[in-house]
């Protein structure tokens, strides 16, 4: 029934650690989004992609690579993690070509802890 | 860039009390939008507003895309402790940028 959903809901790691997360949406939409929400609840967009396609690419780290293997799926890769990437990160995801393509919606979010 | 400003930042109410909030832009947006968001959950979206001037309710909520295309507002009515979390206006032109959010405190 979850429209979209994220794996895990929690994530502590050490600093320099590699990790992934996942994101699965069965709205058959065609653009999937990943947010960092800091915390000050400030919500900011990372990515998206539309059709496998990066077509929105924020002033992120390097680090960060977003990874869709098909158009439902757009998971979240960081390297070498550091204290600052702590923060809750968001899947969303919407439809593009009608009229309220612009609607998006949201994941549960998964807080990412770094020690 | 196309920075959005919210206010209030936080409100606490009585249960029973009407809310307003808003959000201001120096930059135009072609669609507006105002998401709930719950303690340990994903904004959910409470209505989308596509024309300036358009007024449109969902339930005990109100929302107004301003006609300059700058500004919305969210009131809601005869507030219930469940409306306690976290609000956020969006506007979205070839992405979407979101305020800073409203916090509301509904106290029964």
């Amino acid at each position: 029934d979850t429209a979209v959903s994220q794996t895990p809901k929690y994530l502590v790691t050490q600093m320099g650690n590699d990790k992934s997360i996942k994101c699965e949406q069965n709205l058959g939409h065609d653009t999937m989004y990943w947010y960092k929400q800091d915390s000050k609840k400030f919500l900011k967009i990372m990515f998206s992609y539309n059709n496998k396609e990066l077509i929105i690419n924020e002033t992120v780290p390097n680090r960060f690579s977003p990874k869709s293997p098909d158009k439902a799926h757009l998971n979240l890769h960081i390297n070498s993690l550091e204290l600052g990437d702590s923060a809750v990160y968001f899947c969303a995801s919407s439809r593009t070509g009608v009229a309220s393509y612009n609607e998006q919606f949201f994941g549960p979010g998964t807080r990412l802890t770094v020690l | 860039g196309q920075q959005l400003n919210q206010s209030p930042q936080s409100m606490f109410i009585q249960e029973g009390e009407d809310v307003s909030m808003n959000c201001t832009s120096s930059s135009i947006f072609n669609t507006w939008l105002w998401y709930k968001q719950d303690p340990g959950e994903g904004p959910v979206l409470l209505i989308a507003l596509y024309k300036a001037g358009e007024l449109t309710s969902n339930g005990r909520l109100t929302a107004q895309f301003g006609i300059t295309r700058k500004d919305s507002f969210l009131n809601i009515s005869a507030s219930i402790p469940s409306d306690v979390g976290i609000y956020f206006c969006a506007g979205h032109n070839n992405d979407m940028r979101f305020g800073a959010g409203t916090r509301l405190t509904v106290k029964p």
